[in-house]
């Protein structure tokens, strides 16, 4: 069975600063994996998303991840974050499968501050 | 430009008593979903509909019950609530059931239920 392990469940930034928020996954066969954004008093929304193809994964607000395959992980990472980069960030994993589902790990609370 | 709208947007409940949550989607997608978000515990998934016509239980089914009424709606009916289904519910839509290809969802902005 698939899972997600966001280690970190809130991390404090000062404003631009970098940052990076980790995810692992464990799946037994190939992988589609999301970050989605949540702020406060919302729904989710997508951030960024890798299927197939360049490892390096760009998405909205200048954030981008990286997949790494070998270390079953898709960090999520920003050069500079801004007071609106406050928000709760899920990993998420679906498996190619015909049998898959979506599982979101249980997030990490990005706190940026002055 | 309303994408996924769930009502009512806060409730409150008490023990027994019971309610449905309304969703609809204009985005013309085949699946939609519901989830319960709770503390620590991230989004969990309590029924879904791939296609018209069809639903599926999820990881936390138990005390719910859905009916996909139509392309568009989707609604989640709790039939006697107890305070473990205090929670933030989310509908959500994908243009066909995630699990095939990769296929992006798409969230309302949820319903907070609290039972009492």
């Amino acid at each position: 069975a698939q899972s997600v392990t966001q280690l970190d469940s809130q991390v404090p930034v000062f404003e631009e600063a970098p940052v990076e928020l980790r995810c692992n996954y464990s799946s037994s066969v190939s992988v589609y994996l999301f970050w989605y954004v949540q702020y406060p008093n919302q729904g989710l929304q997508l951030l960024l998303k890798y299927l197939s193809g360049s490892t390096l994964v760009k998405g909205i607000n200048g954030f981008e991840a990286e997949f790494n395959k070998s270390q079953t992980s898709f960090h999520l990472r920003k050069p500079s974050v801004h007071i609106s980069d406050t928000a709760e960030y899920f990993c998420a994993v679906s498996d190619s499968g015909t049998a898959s589902k979506l599982t979101f790990g249980t997030g990490t609370r990005l706190q940026v501050t002055l | 430009n309303a994408g996924v709208t769930q009502t009512p947007k806060f409730q409150v409940l008490k023990t027994g008593q019971s309610m449905t949550l309304q969703c609809a989607q204009d985005m013309n997608h085949n699946s939609m979903y519901w989830y319960r978000q709770d503390p620590g515990m991230g989004l969990r998934l309590i029924y879904y509909s791939a296609s018209e016509g069809t639903t599926d239980k999820g990881e936390v089914p138990n005390g719910y019950n859905v009916s996909r009424l139509n392309k568009r709606e989707f609604s989640l009916r709790l039939e006697s609530a107890a305070p473990s289904q205090t929670s933030v519910y989310f509908c959500a839509s994908s243009e066909s059931h995630p699990a095939y290809s990769g296929n992006t969802i798409y969230f309302g902005e949820g319903s907070w239920l609290t039972v009492v």
